[in-house]
């Protein structure tokens, strides 16, 4: 059974630029959120979807938005990019919304704003 | 305000000891408690759960004790092996919130040989 797929895995842009970064989850799993890892604030929650419609928000600008579609796999795009916005993207699935159930993560997107 | 601190930034164990990793939260809705381990630009690895009924939850060599009046629960890795250096994440989620995780900031393990 695949894990959960994020792509791409490296990338690059110029400040003021947009990004998108896709998310596969794992078969099955209908819940799909997102989180940013940096070194000065760790692992924050982003947001979360379920069966398309957001469930949670973390608190990030309104830059960050994201959506998912109705096989489960999930974008989410960071518009007008600053360099603090550099940092590792984690994807993350869970077979239900509901707490309780073992949420797993993908490898990450790499982002770094220059 | 950080709801879940792990305040041990680091720890190093001998080869086939114990490790125990710590974590502390503050919010009484949290309900599951997670424990991942992570390896730089990589995303974290699942090792063991917890839900706030239990207070304690085994598999393999971890095991996970949880006490819910003080807030607080523990990783336990026995034995510890060079492999086992990472830096393991506590995670929390709330009732009614979901698949929203709460993380520390994490501890660095460090196994020598």
């Amino acid at each position: 059974k695949a894990g959960v797929t994020q792509t791409p895995r490296y990338l690059i842009k110029t400040r003021g630029q947009q990004v998108t970064l896709s998310c596969s989850p794992i078969s099955g799993h209908r819940s799909v959120s997102w989180y940013q890892q940096t070194p000065g604030q760790g692992l924050q929650f982003l947001f979360e979807y379920f069966s398309e419609t957001q469930r949670n928000k973390g608190n990030f600008p309104g830059r960050f938005s994201g959506r998912q579609f109705s096989n489960s796999r999930s974008e989410m795009n960071v518009s007008t990019l600053e360099l603090g916005d550099s940092a590792l993207y984690l994807c993350a699935s869970s077979q239900t919304g509901k707490s309780g159930n073992t949420i797993y993560f993908g490898e990450g997107s790499w982002l770094t704003v220059v | 305000d950080q709801q879940v601190k792990q305040n041990s930034p680091s720890l190093s164990v001998q080869e086939g000891r114990i490790s125990i990793l710590n974590c502390d939260y503050t919010n009484s809705m949290f309900d599951y408690f997670l424990w991942y381990k992570k390896y730089p630009a990589e995303g974290p690895t699942f090792l063991i759960s917890i839900s706030s009924i239990k207070d304690k939850n085994e598999d393999g060599r971890f095991t996970v004790f949880l006490n819910k009046s003080a807030k607080h629960l523990s990783l336990h890795i026995v034995p510890s092996q060079p492999g086992d250096s990472a830096v393991y994440f506590c995670a929390a989620s709330a009732i009614r919130a979901g698949n929203m995780l709460t993380f520390g900031g994490g501890t660095r393990l460090m196994v020598k040989p």
